[in-house]
């Protein structure tokens, strides 16, 4: 069973960056696209972006262009989101999800709090 | 960019009833949108993908369908579990994007 665990909570000042891991466990990691999503308080789902190991591929939200970037660790099953220039329209819960054609896993999501 | 419109934004139901849920699409996307299911403090879990095919382990209650660039979801016979919010996802191209969303209360 494929399971999605994301690093715990952070509170960031404007300005500094912001790195969230998300470690799978279970599934063909390089077989999936990994994605990341964001929802503010009380907001949408927002997608942000995502990666294809397999073809070596990153996509991005242009809003977010050059603030984000997505890698990941093969080895350890991990990927990461690193979000720079935080300003306090960025307090909102991250989460991944990793998904094929027939599968689709989340993680718990990551409250990201941006606050002087 | 392509534009996901949901509609209704909220839909107040009983358990029991049908209720449908639509997003239309700012351009063509084939069959590529999902529906998601989203209750307070949890993330999304994914209902249909490609449209119309139903995520293993989903409900046959829930099904979708598509006409153009209107895709619905639909929900018979209500159950208590159903009432929380829904997505509209289209990744037929990027950036991928999520409707606005639809609270479906009691």
């Amino acid at each position: 069973q494929v399971q999605l665990v994301q690093s715990g909570s952070e509170v960031k000042k404007p300005g500094s960056s912001v790195k969230v891991s998300c470690k799978a466990s279970g599934g063909t990691f390089s077989t999936y696209a990994f994605n990341w999503v964001r929802q503010a308080p009380g907001q949408a789902l927002e997608w942000m972006g995502d990666i294809l190991p397999k073809f070596a591929m990153e996509h991005y939200k242009q809003k977010f262009q050059g603030r984000l970037k997505i890698t990941t660790d093969e080895s350890s099953k991990t990927v990461y989101m690193d979000l720079s220039s935080l300003r306090s329209e960025d307090t909102a819960v991250y989460y991944c999800a990793m998904t094929s054609y027939f599968s689709d896993f989340w993680g718990q999501g990551t409250l990201v709090t941006v606050s002087s | 960019d392509i534009q996901m419109t949901q509609s209704p934004s909220s839909l107040s139901a009983s358990v029991g009833d049908t209720v449908t849920i639509t997003c239309r699409a700012s351009q063509g996307i084939t069959t590529n949108l999902a529906w998601y299911l989203q209750k307070p403090g949890t993330a999304p879990e994914r209902l249909i993908y490609a449209a119309s095919s139903l995520q293993s382990g989903v409900p046959s209650r829930f099904s979708g369908s598509v006409s153009g660039t209107e895709f619905t979801l639909t929900i018979s016979s209500l159950q208590p579990e159903d009432f929380a919010t829904y997505y509209c996802l289209q990744y037929d191209s990027y950036p991928h994007s999520f409707g606005q969303g639809t609270r479906l209360q009691l």
